[in-house]
């Protein structure tokens, strides 16, 4: 049963600093891993979208890497802005399946 | 409309009570998800629509749970006999196809509470 797993739960950094957001995952059979981010009250928006062949993708100051073999995936958020504080999911696409199984996320901080 | 729409945004019923949550996909995706959140939970899945083809509804947690799809097009979310554990935020997603590439794009969500 594939789950998914996001360290750390909680995050605080000062603004412009440069940080890491891990998800890991028990089965390396997966289609995909998509990250999102969540604002409170709000639902998710569509950060960075990984197919399982890829290794790694950007969107300006986001960069996800995915490997596929350990079960792990990073984003790398460059020059964090106190506009980045928000709660940030990852979710997996198992094959065989088209369920996603999402982590519990990250809530990030950060301090002006 | 360009995103997934929800209705209603918010909803407070009385324990017992039946509700219906309603979502509208991006305009020309086939596929559609119902998920639920609840406090300090990660997203659990309910139930996956496809095209005509005959959903998934693996994820549903009990038969009080009930969802539909008309013409391919809004679902509808239904949950009889509320209970105070149906408490959450229910979240629609749609992607363009059901094949395993296409991101999920959600809604805002309807946040559910049973009194």
């Amino acid at each position: 049963k594939q789950e998914v797993t996001q360290i750390p739960a909680a995050l605080s950094v000062p603004e412009g600093e440069n940080l890491v957001l891990n998800c890991s995952f028990t089965d390396s059979a997966i289609y995909n891993l998509q990250w999102f981010r969540q604002d409170p009250g709000k639902g998710l928006t569509s950060l960075l979208l990984i197919q399982s062949s890829q290794r790694e993708q950007t969107s300006g100051r986001l960069n996800a890497s995915l490997d596929k073999s350990s079960g792990r995936s990073t984003l790398y958020i460059a020059a964090s802005q106190p506009g980045d504080s928000a709660t940030y999911l990852c979710a997996v696409k198992a094959s065989g399946t088209y369920k996603y199984i999402f982590g519990t996320g990250t809530r990030l901080k950060v301090l002006a | 409309g360009a995103g997934v729409s929800q209705s209603p945004s918010n909803k407070v019923t009385e324990k017992g009570k039946d509700v219906e949550l309603r979502c509208d996909p991006i305009s020309g995706h086939t596929a559609l998800y119902w998920y639920r959140q609840s406090l300090g939970q990660g997203l659990e899945f309910l139930i996956y629509f496809q095209g005509n083809s005959a959903p998934d509804k693996s994820g549903l947690p009990s038969d009080r749970f009930s969802a539909e799809r008309t013409g391919g097009s809004v679902s509808t979310l239904t949950i009889q006999r509320t209970q105070q554990e149906d408490s959450a935020v229910y979240l629609c997603a749609s992607s363009q196809s059901g094949i395993h590439y296409n991101e999920q794009f959600f809604g805002p969500g309807t946040r559910l509470t049973v009194l």
